[in-house]
């Protein structure tokens, strides 16, 4: 398996502009997640899926963000406008349930200049 | 408020020695905990994952503990190498969620 997958790596772009990323999670892993890290707050949980159903997007910062996962094996994550503030490393994970660990991607670095 | 302390200075330590790093919690009744490693530019890779009714897991030179008295789990590298060098995470799974709380994190450097 090539592991969790996310596109783009690097992402620059100007703020007001909207931003999508994507990610390919591992075939057969129930849950999907989306963090976002910086150095300030850490890795911090913006959403996650079950089934491709949404179960907490507490963590999403405002109406700005939206997710979506339209079948088991792709997701979005979205930011319209984009703002300066926004810019961090994207990361998606996904993980089989119960008691195992989760697999991260590389991540997207977003910079909204 | 809810929180998870990991020591924010980097722990440096001599190769061969045991690095042990530390994660405290406060107002959260886990139902496992998780240790990850992270290398610069790269996610988050699994270790381990300990649950709340066991005191102790290993996995080849790596030993988690787990008191849920003390609120704390203590990650152990033995006979450390530089190639252990990385940011070592802790995070939470409460047991009514399956969402993955993490700690900041600790810089280990281990010199040659």
């Amino acid at each position: 398996d090539a592991g969790v997958i996310q596109s783009p790596r690097h992402e620059v772009t100007e703020m007001g502009q909207e931003v999508t990323l994507r990610c390919k999670p591992i075939s057969g892993h129930d849950y999907l997640f989306w963090y976002r890290q910086t150095m300030m707050r850490g890795l911090e949980l913006l959403i996650y899926f079950n089934n491709n159903v949404p179960i907490d997007d507490s963590g999403m910062p405002e109406d700005r963000f939206s997710a979506k996962m339209p079948n088991a094996s792709f997701s979005t994550l979205k930011i319209q406008p984009s703002e300066p503030r926004d810019s961090a490393v994207y990361f998606c994970a996904s993980s089989s349930g119960g008691s195992a660990g989760y697999t991260f991607g590389s991540g997207t670095r977003l910079t909204v200049v | 408020s809810q929180k998870i302390e990991q020591n924010s200075e980097a722990l440096n330590i001599q190769e061969g020695k045991t690095a042990t790093l530390t994660c405290n919690y406060t107002n959260y009744s886990p139902a496992y905990l998780q240790w990850y490693r992270q290398d610069p530019g790269r996610g988050p890779v699994f270790l381990l994952l300990i649950r709340e009714n066991e005191k102790e897991k290993r996995k080849e030179r790596l030993k988690v503990t787990f008191d849920t008295t003390l609120k704390q789990s203590l990650f152990h590298i033995t006979a450390s190498q530089p190639a252990d060098s990385a940011t070592y995470l802790c995070a939470l799974t409460m047991d009514s969620s399956y969402k993955l709380i993490f700690g900041s994190g600790t810089r280990l450097l281990v010199r040659p």
